[in-house]
């Protein structure tokens, strides 16, 4: 998984609670991603940032919230609004946010909602 | 707001055979990247082609890429069991980023 770590691998959470995965890279990258996968989708982009103490709101950005003040660490907050949350999520960093810039992605967090 | 789509989506073949699939796209790309994924794990980058090269190699992966169509494909040659994984394009999009399609996903029986 090329020196990216996510935490935890499976988390659960009641309703109403919020939860916050964590997503650390070693790699030295300026970008960072957070996306979400559900069963037969592919991947939707979350959030991203470019460099620290800078962050995009991405295609489905409602109900998260993000923070960047590490290089390392780009921590996702999964908060109350977010309506469906149960899913996979995926950290990814790039050298770059180029469109030639290849992501390397962490193993990614399972999140269920009790 | 999906620009790639897989083809098919759910592929299954015998060990040793050759596994093609594709991927089809609506506007003018810069270029196309393939990544594999394992279950329940993150995506590897496998290829990045660029929209001025038509075919490239990597070991026994071969993507071509079509602009006149806009699809590429990918070919897995000599399939093994370790090959067993969903595999994505993603292409470039608005503002710089990629944008990955649904997948397809191989099986390789054995």
């Amino acid at each position: 998984d090329g020196g990216i770590t996510q935490s935890p691998k499976y988390l659960f959470r009641k309703e109403g609670q919020n939860v916050t995965l964590s997503c650390e890279q070693n790699l030295n990258h300026d970008a960072m991603y957070w996306y979400r996968q559900d069963p037969g989708q592919g991947l939707r982009l979350i959030y991203y940032s470019q460099i620290v103490n800078d962050f995009q709101k991405g295609d489905i950005a409602e109900g998260y919230s993000v923070s960047r003040e590490k290089k390392e660490s780009f921590p996702l907050t999964v908060t109350s609004a977010q309506k469906n949350p149960t899913a996979f999520y995926l950290c990814a960093s790039s050298i770059g946010v180029g469109a030639t810039d290849t992501q390397y992605f962490g193993p990614g967090t399972r999140l269920t909602v009790l | 707001s999906q620009q790639g789509e897989e083809d098919p989506q759910a592929l299954s073949i015998q060990e040793g055979e050759n596994a093609t699939m594709n991927c089809s796209y609506k506007t003018s790309i810069n270029n196309l990247q393939w990544y594999r994924q394992n279950s329940g794990r993150g995506l590897v980058h496998l290829i990045l082609i660029r929209s001025n090269e038509r075919e490239k190699h990597s070991g026994r992966l071969r993507v071509t890429l079509d602009t006149s169509k806009k699809s590429s494909s990918l070919l897995i040659t000599a399939s093994r069991a370790a090959d067993t994984a969903s595999y994505f394009c993603a292409t470039d999009a608005r503002d710089d980023k990629i944008i990955f399609g649904k997948g397809t996903r191989l099986h390789i029986l054995p």
